[in-house]
């Protein structure tokens, strides 16, 4: 089945302790995509990429790393986590043109920083 | 310029009833007008979309009515059922290099049985 992985589900934290969230696609995506979701704000960006070792800042990446050392994965990272990262975070991938296929999306990680 | 604009934040509407969402965007540039439809616990899936050389699109109970000259394009659901409860975003791109989708705040539409 082709899709979008993304671990953990759900994960509590604490201020300041790292963490990476994981994110794997099936299909051959070349672009994969992070997103946060908060209420009244819909869907920011965060991170993309366009291959394998090319990434680039979204709307909103500051606290946030990502890499992409293979195809399919593309982790983010909070080095040190802060309560306004508090969020649902979606990652998606989508095939070398968007206009004809749109954005495959995980289904999501809700992260709780305390 | 690069926001997508989505108006009602919710919606309530009767079994057999027609919702209808509505988004406004300002970059003319934007050529891909995508709706998504996102359940509880879910990621959002692609519903419908459309490009700004036609007016409507319609698959099935969904249509999709762009007006190029208002900027503005919206969803019309037909017949809502009680299953279509769930949050809308609309979104837009221009594809280009970055692939980014922009989005609006989204709709949480509930239909009542």
């Amino acid at each position: 089945e082709a899709q979008v992985t993304q671990n953990p589900r759900y994960l509590i934290t604490v201020t300041g302790k790292k963490l990476t969230v994981t994110c794997s696609q099936n299909m051959n995506h070349e672009y994969m995509s992070w997103y946060r979701q908060d209420p009244g704000l819909g869907l920011r960006q965060i991170y993309y990429s366009m291959n394998v070792e090319v990434t680039d800042k979204g709307d909103v990446p500051e606290g946030y790393k990502v890499s992409r050392k293979e195809k399919r994965n593309f982790p983010l990272i909070l080095e040190s986590p802060s309560p306004n990262q508090t969020s649902l975070y979606f990652c998606a991938s989508s095939p070398y043109r968007i206009n004809n296929y749109g954005y495959t999306f995980g289904s999501g990680t809700r992260l709780t920083v305390v | 310029q690069q926001q997508v604009k989505q108006s009602p934040q919710s919606l309530i509407v009767q079994k057999g009833g027609i919702s209808i969402i509505n988004c406004a965007y300002e970059n003319t540039a934007f050529d891909y007008f995508p709706w998504y439809q996102q359940f509880p616990g879910k990621g959002p899936a692609l519903l419908i979309a459309i490009r700004p050389d036609v007016s409507e699109k319609k698959e099935g109970r969904f249509t999709i009515s762009f007006n190029k000259s208002a900027k503005q394009f919206s969803l019309h659901i037909m017949d809502s059922q009680p299953g279509d409860s769930a949050t809308y975003f609309c979104a837009a791109t221009y594809g280009g290099a970055t692939n980014k989708l922009i989005f609006g705040t989204g709709t949480l539409l509930a239909v009542q049985p």
